[in-house]
């Protein structure tokens, strides 16, 4: 059974960072790519950044291009996203996200979604 | 980037009866390469997250009952629950993945009436 355990999340001041990890198992880590995808409260899913299973193809919604950087360790079965200058409305549950299928390479991402995490909640709030 | 617009924002529906959720995209999600379009659809119930319902427009992710069918081509899709659950209650989503940034529709829920 697939089992994503996002952890990180917390309440942060704007302006700055915090560090989130996705424990993965229950299928070969490597063959996949994995994203994040956030959900504000009340509000609908947007999909914020993917990485190819090899790390070669890295994607980010603009929204956070800059700001956030994606990364994984296959060794370690792990995907983080690391986020920089947090603004209010970067308040949302962030869920990690396995690609079902597809793939994000150097020149296309193209991937659907699942199964998700329980998601980790980050406020940024002063 | 491909934005996709759903309609209604919500809908009851009585137990039994059919729901009927609409998704246009911004342009056409059909990819030449393998003939199919680049759609799937999504079911957030309460305080949950999403769990995949369809990809590639019409193909039912294992497990998912055969009251949920997709349909449409390019630019417009249609998720149908043939005969409404109360199990069915939530917010329904689709998703383009033909090319990034990956885009979701706002949403629509469904309500039992």
């Amino acid at each position: 059974e697939v089992q994503l355990l996002e952890s990180g999340g917390g309440l942060v001041q704007p302006g700055g960072s915090l560090g989130l990890s996705c424990a993965a198992s229950g299928f070969t880590f490597s063959s996949y790519a994995m994203t994040w995808v956030r959900q504000a409260p009340g509000k609908g899913l947007e999909w914020v950044s993917a990485i190819s299973g090899g790390s070669d193809g890295i994607y980010y919604a603009d929204s956070v291009k800059g700001r956030f950087t994606i990364s994984r360790d296959n060794s370690k079965n792990t995907v983080y996203l690391h986020m920089n200058s947090l603004r209010v409305d970067d308040t949302a549950v962030y869920y990690c996200v396995k690609a079902r299928a597809g793939d994000c390479s150097r020149s296309r991402c193209s991937i659907w979604f699942g199964p998700w995490g329980q998601g980790t909640l980050v406020t940024v709030s002063s | 980037d491909i934005v996709m617009t759903q309609s209604p924002d919500s809908l009851a529906v009585s137990l039994g009866e059919r729901a009927t959720i609409n998704c246009k995209s911004s342009q056409s999600v059909f990819y030449n390469s393998n003939n199919k379009n680049n759609l799937a659809w999504y079911q957030q119930k309460p305080g949950q997250p999403p769990t995949l319902l369809i990809y590639w427009a019409s193909t039912r992710e294992s497990g998912v009952p055969d009251r949920f069918s997709g349909s449409g081509s390019g630019t417009d899709f249609t998720l149908t629950i043939s005969s409404l659950q109360a199990e069915d209650v939530a917010v329904y989503y689709c998703q383009q993945y033909f090319s990034s940034p990956l885009t979701f529709g706002g949403g629509t829920k469904v309500e039992i009436k």
